[in-house]
């Protein structure tokens, strides 16, 4: 079974940093793309940053371009985020997903809630 | 950025048929595919893929829900519509390496 569990929001001042995870399991987590998706309160859905395979080409999206860093580990299983230089207008709920070969993103975490705010 | 514009909400009733859409300002297709998803999320939930490629339905999602369109216009399409879809719907475009949402759907019963 797929799961994706995602850790480490929380409260954070504005201008501060905070790096989430993500641990995958039940696939070969080597073998997917993976990206981070957010979803402010009561929006709609935004994508974040999406991860090659094996870590060498990273896209971002341009509300996060500069200040968001995504990473991998594939040995680990494990998907990350490293947030720097946050905004109050960050805060969301972060989810990770898997990009399936058909581009569609197939799992997803449960998210994790990411406060900004002094 | 290709933007996807979706209708804010949509109020059917039970039994009946639901058809949500979706409209890029650009076209998706490519090398024979359409690059456009659609998924449900309820709240306080992680949103669910429905359809895929357009219309390829998911693992484990009932033959209810239908995916079709190319280019710039697509729909997904409930029928018939029971009361646990009440949940908002997104199509997602994957067409170029920077992936973009419509705003979502919220489908509810009369």
């Amino acid at each position: 079974e797929v799961q994706l569990v995602e850790s480490g929001g929380g409260l954070v001042q504005p201008g501060r940093s905070m790096k989430l995870s993500c641990a995958a399991s039940g696939f070969t987590f080597s073998d997917y793309y993976m990206a981070w998706v957010r979803q402010a309160p009561k929006k709609g859905l935004e994508w974040v940053a999406s991860i090659s395979y094996e870590g060498s080409s990273t896209y971002y999206g341009d509300s996060v371009k500069g200040r968001f860093t995504i990473s991998r580990d594939n040995a680990k299983s494990t998907l990350y985020l490293q947030m720097n230089s946050l905004r109050s207008e960050d805060t969301a709920t972060y989810y990770c997903a898997r990009w399936a070969t058909t581009a569609e993103f197939d799992y997803w975490g449960q998210g994790v809630m990411v406060t900004v705010s002094s | 950025d290709i933007v996807l514009t979706q209708s804010p909400a949509l109020a059917v009733s039970l039994g009946q048929r639901a058809t949500i859409s979706c409209k890029t300002n650009q076209n998706v297709d490519y090398y024979g595919n359409s690059y456009m998803h659609w998924y449900q999320q309820k709240p306080g939930q992680q949103p669910k893929l429905l359809i895929y490629l357009a219309s390829n339905l998911a693992s484990g999602i009932p033959a209810r829900f239908s995916g079709r369109g190319s280019g710039t216009d697509f729909t997904l399409t409930i029928d018939p519509v029971e009361a646990d879809d009440t949940a908002t719907y997104y199509c997602q475009q994957s067409r170029n390496l920077t992936w973009t949402f419509g705003g979502g759907t919220k489908l509810e019963l009369k």
